[in-house]
C-alpha cells in the first residue's frame, strides 16, 4: 500500500545534540510537510515544500531545518534540540495542484531530549 | 490566531450511543477536512466536504457544513469502543496548501 513512512517511531536525543527525523512516501505526492504535535494539542505546522520550492512558517524557530533530496524523501533536522522541542513530529504529504484533496500522515516520531 | 475552535473538548460516551463534535471556523474555506489520531499515532483522513456542499455521508460518519455560520459537525453513529481517539477539523483555504486544524475532541467509548 502506498504510505507514509517515518523513521524512528522513538528518538532520544541529548539538550543540544543535533538530530534527524526522516520521512519518505510511495504516494509521489508534490507536497510535504513537517508538523510539531505536542500532548493534547493540534499538529503545528513547521514548515512545507511544494515540489523543491520550501516553505517556511514565520513562527517556525531557525533551531529547525529541513532538506528535501528528491520527491521521495524529506528531512527534519534539529541543529540544537532544547528541553521545550520534546513532541511528536508529523510528516505528510497531498498531491498538490490538485484541488480539494486530503493530507496523509506518518506515524510520527516522537523526540525526547535528555 | 486562525485557529479553528472544537467544542466539546472532551466527549465520553456509552458504547452505542451517537456522538457529535463541532468546529467553527473563521475564513473562507474552499473545504473543510476531518481526521481522527489514535494515541501515538499519525492523522487518519476521514472526510472531506467542500464548500458549496451541506452534508456527506460515509459509513457511521456524517458530516454537515455550514458556511453562513462557519461551521461544521461530525456525527458517529452507533459508537464503538475503537472510535475512541482524537478527531480534528481542519480548514482548507486553497492556494496555500495548508490546514488549520481545530483543538481537537477527544473521544472516549466506554464499553
Amino acid at each position: 500500500d502506498a504510505m507514509v513512512i517515518q523513521n524512528p517511531r522513538y528518538q532520544v536525543t541529548q539538550f543540544g545534540k543535533p538530530v534527524t527525523l526522516s520521512c519518505s512516501q510511495t504516494l509521489n505526492h508534490n507536497v510535504m510537510y513537517w508538523y510539531q504535535q505536542k500532548s493534547s494539542q493540534a499538529p503545528k505546522l513547521l514548515f512545507h515544500y511544494y515540489d523543491k520550492d520550501f516553505n517556511n512558517e514565520a513562527d517556525t524557530p531557525d533551531n529547525f531545518q529541513s532538506r528535501r533530496p528528491n520527491t521521495s524523501f524529506c528531512f527534519l533536522d534539529i541543529r540544537s534540540p532544547g528541553l521545550g522541542d520534546a513532541a511528536m513530529y508529523l510528516c505528510a504529504t497531498r498531491a498538490g495542484g490538485i484541488g480539494n484533496q486530503p493530507q496523509h500522515f506518518g506515524d510520527g516520531t516522537r523526540l525526547s531530549i535528555l | 490566531s486562525q485557529q479553528g475552535e472544537e467544542d466539546p473538548q472532551a466527549l465520553s460516551i456509552q458504547e452505542g450511543e451517537n456522538a457529535t463534535m463541532n468546529c467553527s471556523y473563521k475564513t473562507s474555506i474552499n473545504n473543510l477536512q476531518w481526521y481522527r489520531q489514535n494515541s501515538g499515532r499519525g492523522l487518519v483522513h476521514l472526510i472531506l466536504i467542500r464548500s458549496n456542499e451541506r452534508e456527506k455521508h460515509s459509513g457511521r460518519l456524517r458530516v454537515t457544513l455550514d458556511t453562513s455560520k462557519k461551521s461544521s459537525s461530525l456525527l458517529i453513529t452507533a459508537s464503538r469502543a475503537a472510535d475512541t481517539a482524537s478527531y480534528f477539523c481542519a480548514t482548507d483555504a486553497g492556494g496555500a496548501q495548508k490546514l488549520v486544524f481545530g483543538q481537537g475532541t477527544r473521544l472516549t467509548i466506554n464499553p
